[in-house]
């Protein structure tokens, strides 16, 4: 079972460029979640989705959209990449139901010049 | 909306004290709380999480954690700690009672000294 899984793990990117940062599950999760961490910030939710086809946005969805087409996946893209996305990326997945734990990924590292 | 404070950005132990990081919330209902740990450059892990019952909850490598409804608080507790407890840990709160969307504190770093 591999749970929660992100790719890549590592990624420099230069200003401007786009990329597309990949998660899946294989837990037949409906709710899917996408946060950063920043020093001293903590973890922030930038976008999450209830389902296939239903995305909302988090606390800073900004710079960042999301697609939800299939139940394993929920890939966040970087449109035109800016220094301040310098981040820590997580992607999480949960059942939704009260009392269930939600899983994180191992996080994926990118770095804007 | 909801918010989590945690007031302690860094702690310093002695390997075999005890330790009780700090977590308070804001949230209009019943909240449902989480402690996470983070070792350097790893995941999350999660330690222990509260939705209802018993106000005093076991997690895993023994710790605990109790809600105090009164004081808006979810402090965590361990009562010896170890070398491998060193880590950075954060307290988070799911917002509309469903336990999908989080937000978390800024994070406590904790180190333990030999």
């Amino acid at each position: 079972n591999a749970g929660v899984t992100q790719t890549p793990k590592f990624q420099v990117l230069k200003t401007g460029q786009s990329m597309t940062l990949q998660c899946a599950q294989d837990m037949n999760h409906e709710y899917m979640s996408w946060y950063r961490q920043d020093p001293g910030m903590g973890l922030r939710l930038i976008h999450y989705s209830v389902g296939a086809g239903i995305t909302d946005q988090g606390e800073v969805p900004n710079g960042y959209n999301v697609s939800r087409s299939t139940t394993e996946d929920f890939p966040l893209r970087l449109l035109s990449a800016a220094p301040s996305q310098t981040s820590v990326y997580f992607c999480a997945s949960s059942t939704g139901l009260t009392g269930n734990t939600i899983y994180f990924g191992e996080g994926s590292w990118l770095t804007v010049v | 909306a909801q918010s989590v404070t945690q007031p302690d950005i860094h702690i310093t132990v002695s390997e075999g004290a005890s330790l009780e990081l700090r977590c308070n919330y804001s949230y209009g209902a019943t909240p449902y709380l989480f402690w996470y740990v983070q070792s350097p450059g790893q995941g999350l892990q999660l330690l222990l999480k509260y939705f209802s019952g018993d106000t005093l909850v076991q997690g895993i490598k023994g710790f605990e954690a109790e809600f105090k409804r009164s004081q808006s608080s979810f402090n965590l507790r361990k009562p010896s700690v170890h070398w491998s407890d060193a880590a950075e840990y954060f307290c988070a709160v799911a917002a509309g009672g469903s336990n999908y969307k989080l937000t978390f504190g800024k994070g406590t770093l904790l180190t333990v000294n030999p």
